[in-house]
């Protein structure tokens, strides 16, 4: 079957770095995306990676390797306004999106 | 501005009431995408179209019906909700040409269906 895994919850202090980790196993790869969902709202992009490396792109940076089937999302300088959702979805062989269930992200003053 | 429009924003039915949410795109795109989203879970697909083409998940419930009478408009119809059904529906495009813009979808604000 298809799987993303992440972590549910983290939590991290303003003005420090923190890397939210995600694994994936799907039928196909046509690249993996990062989206933030704030509380009740849609979920807007990121990210997205194709190719192995780091995209790097203002304070948030994301990493892919195929080989190992993980990425992660890096964000630094955090803010009280980053406190939201992060989403990890992978593109299958068929251009569906795989959805992981989202890491939410705390951050304390 | 290019965009995703939903409509209603939020929206309450009673139970087995029928309702319908809407969605129209600015943007041209050729797929369109309704999902569920239920309460600290991903997204589930319930459809997609490609142009005029309905492609319906497995699993998705009979109760869920979807129309695209056009490319810029297309809507969730809910025949009977159950309180299961309570959940944000999120309408996204996909473009179908372009560089990295072909892999990515773009959300709507969602409709947030509260049943009672």
């Amino acid at each position: 079957g298809q799987n993303i895994d992440q972590p549910t919850e983290m939590t991290a202090t303003e003005g420090a770095i923190v890397q939210i980790n995600c694994t994936y196993q799907t039928s196909g790869f046509n690249g993996l995306f990062w989206y933030q969902q704030h509380a009740g709202e849609a979920p807007t992009f990121l990210s997205y990676n194709v190719l192995d490396g780091l995209e790097e792109k203002g304070r948030f940076s994301s990493f892919l390797s195929r080989s190992k089937g993980y990425s992660y999302l890096l964000l630094k300088e955090l803010q009280m306004k980053d406190s939201a959702s992060y989403l990890c979805a992978v593109l299958d062989s068929n251009y569906q999106l795989i959805w992981g269930a989202g890491t939410k992200l705390i951050i304390k003053p | 501005d290019a965009m995703v429009i939903q409509n209603p924003r939020y929206q309450v039915t009673q139970f087995g009431k029928p309702v319908t949410l809407s969605c129209s795109q600015t943007l041209n795109h050729n797929v369109m995408y309704w999902y569920q989203q239920k309460s600290s879970q991903a997204p589930k697909l319930l459809f997609h179209y490609y142009d005029k083409d309905f492609n319906n998940e497995a699993d998705t419930p009979d109760n869920f019906q979807s129309r695209r009478p056009n490319t810029s408009f297309c809507f969730l119809d809910i025949r009977s909700p159950g309180l299961g059904d309570a959940a944000m529906y999120l309408c996204a495009t996909r473009p179908t040409s372009g560089l990295r813009e072909v892999n990515e979808q773009f959300f709507g604000p969602g409709t947030r269906l509260t049943v009672l």
